[in-house]
């Protein structure tokens, strides 16, 4: 079964620092991107950033809202994500997931979808 | 950052309607569109991609259209599972953002 499980999420203080994992089974986690994607309480979907494979140099690429403060990184040896988060902000609060990326299509058009998301893990960051 | 623009954000509506969320780009995007239903307390879940391809396993009344900046997604024949939050996505670029949200309501 392809399944992706978060950790890593609980109480921060503002200012604080918390480090996400998402580990991945049932698929070749090194063949994928990989993205984290996140939901404040009564809010929609916001896209974070990316990790992409060893194919592309491992390279990543981030939201504005968190550019500078949030780092993706990942284990390819132990099929796992990280999302390493510093200078947390209260608004910062939300439920995180792992997301895998799929690709379809024929070069050079390719499409990238977010088709299997992890449960989640809720972030909350407060005094 | 390329906006996206969903329309309406909430719709009520019945088992058996044909219902029609509609996602504007701030720019062109070709058809690099996808879908995403979302239920209460529950991950996403993919539907289309390429603004028209039908993710595998997901119901045929699902379909998509548009290109450039205005898409649709069709939910032809409403049924009691499909009440739910649907997003629209962008993967034009680099920087992904999602549109608000279309809440599919009784």
């Amino acid at each position: 079964e392809v399944q992706l499980v978060e950790s890593g999420g609980g109480l921060v203080q503002p200012g604080g620092s918390l480090r996400l994992s998402c580990a991945a089974s049932g698929f070749t986690f090194s063949d994928h991107y990989m993205d984290w994607v996140r939901q404040a309480p009564g809010k929609g979907l916001e896209w974070l950033g990316r990790a992409r494979d060893k194919v592309h140099s491992y390279t990543t690429e981030y939201a504005a809202s968190v550019k500078g403060r949030f780092t993706i990184s990942r284990d390819d040896s132990e099929s796992s994500l990280y999302l390493q988060m510093d200078s947390l902000k209260t608004e910062d609060t939300a439920v995180y997931y792992c997301v895998r990326l799929s690709r379809a299509g024929s070069p050079p058009y390719y499409y990238y979808a977010m088709d299997v998301w992890g449960q989640g893990t809720t972030v909350t960051v407060s005094s | 950052d390329i906006q996206m623009t969903q329309s309406p954000s909430s719709l009520s509506a019945s088992v058996g309607d044909r219902v029609t969320i509609t996602c504007r780009a701030s720019q062109s995007i070709s058809n690099y569109l996808n879908w995403y239903q979302q239920k209460p307390g529950k991950a996403p879940k993919f539907l289309i991609y390429a603004a028209s391809s039908l993710q595998s396993g997901v119901p045929s009344r699902f379909s998509g259209s548009g290109s450039g900046t205005d898409f649709t997604l069709t939910i032809s024949g409403l049924q009691p599972e499909d009440f739910a939050t649907y997003y629209c996505q962008q993967s034009y670029n680099n920087v992904w953002t999602f549109g608000q949200g279309t809440k599919v309501e009784i």
